[in-house]
């Protein structure tokens, strides 16, 4: 069974960098997404980006210009920087694995594992 | 904003059916996937694809789709379901992820 374990910093001052890494256990690496999402306190998930194997990656624009997504192949590992954090960045942030296909004319795309998730803060 | 809208909170008695939608131009192309998600929980996938429940997830739980709204349904939900539930897609282009706002599901 797969299993994404989570790590980084969880107390941050502002500007400086955030750093998660997500580790994958017991399953492929390739064929998939491996992806970031966040949820501000007491708020929804907001998707912050994704990589494949290859080390494809696609960001949400609101965060583009911040965020840097890597792949560790090597390490079956996917980290996630995000640059000149404010307390707007305070939140839960999760790993997750994604699986994008097509069923006749339809596409369909799931996160059917995620991690735990790290609290991060932001403060001063 | 989300791409993806839903109804901030819906209400169920115990034992009845209860559907929660979801809509967005890009459900026309993408069917959505569902997530369960209780208070200091990470989400738990519950519906996928055409209406697909990944391995223990309940039957009670079922997806349909038409037009640009995607609904999960809930046939006689337990005190246990009551939780936030987030619809999920990509948006038009393909590109980028999207989330709804999530529903807040109360069992009375």
């Amino acid at each position: 069974q797969v299993q994404l374990q989570q790590w980084g910093a969880g107390l941050l001052k502002p500007s400086e960098t955030l750093s998660l890494t997500c580790a994958v256990y017991g399953g492929s690496f390739s064929g998939y997404y491996w992806s970031w999402i966040r949820q501000p306190p007491g708020k929804g998930l907001e998707w912050i980006g994704e990589i494949n194997h290859s080390g494809s990656t696609n960001y949400n624009p609101s965060l583009k210009s911040r965020v840097t997504i890597s792949v560790d192949t090597s390490k079956n590992q996917f980290s996630l920087k995000l640059s000149s954090v404010t307390a707007a960045d305070t939140a839960v942030y999760y790993c997750a694995r994604a699986l994008r296909s097509s069923y006749g004319n339809y596409y369909y795309y799931y996160m059917d594992v995620w991690g735990k998730g790290t609290t991060v803060t932001v403060s001063s | 904003s989300s791409e993806l809208t839903q109804d901030p909170a819906v209400s169920v008695a115990l034992g009845q059916t209860v559907r929660i939608t979801c809509q967005g131009d890009s459900l026309r192309s993408y069917y959505a996937s569902w997530y369960q998600q209780k208070p200091g929980q990470a989400p738990v996938l519950v519906i996928y694809g055409k209406n697909n429940r990944p391995s223990g997830i309940p039957d009670r739980f079922s997806g349909s789709s038409s037009g640009n709204t995607a609904s999960l349904t809930i046939t006689g939900a337990q005190a246990e379901d009551e939780a936030d539930y987030y619809c999920n897609s990509r948006d038009s282009s393909g590109n980028r992820v999207v989330f709804g706002g999530g529903t807040k599901l109360t069992v009375l």
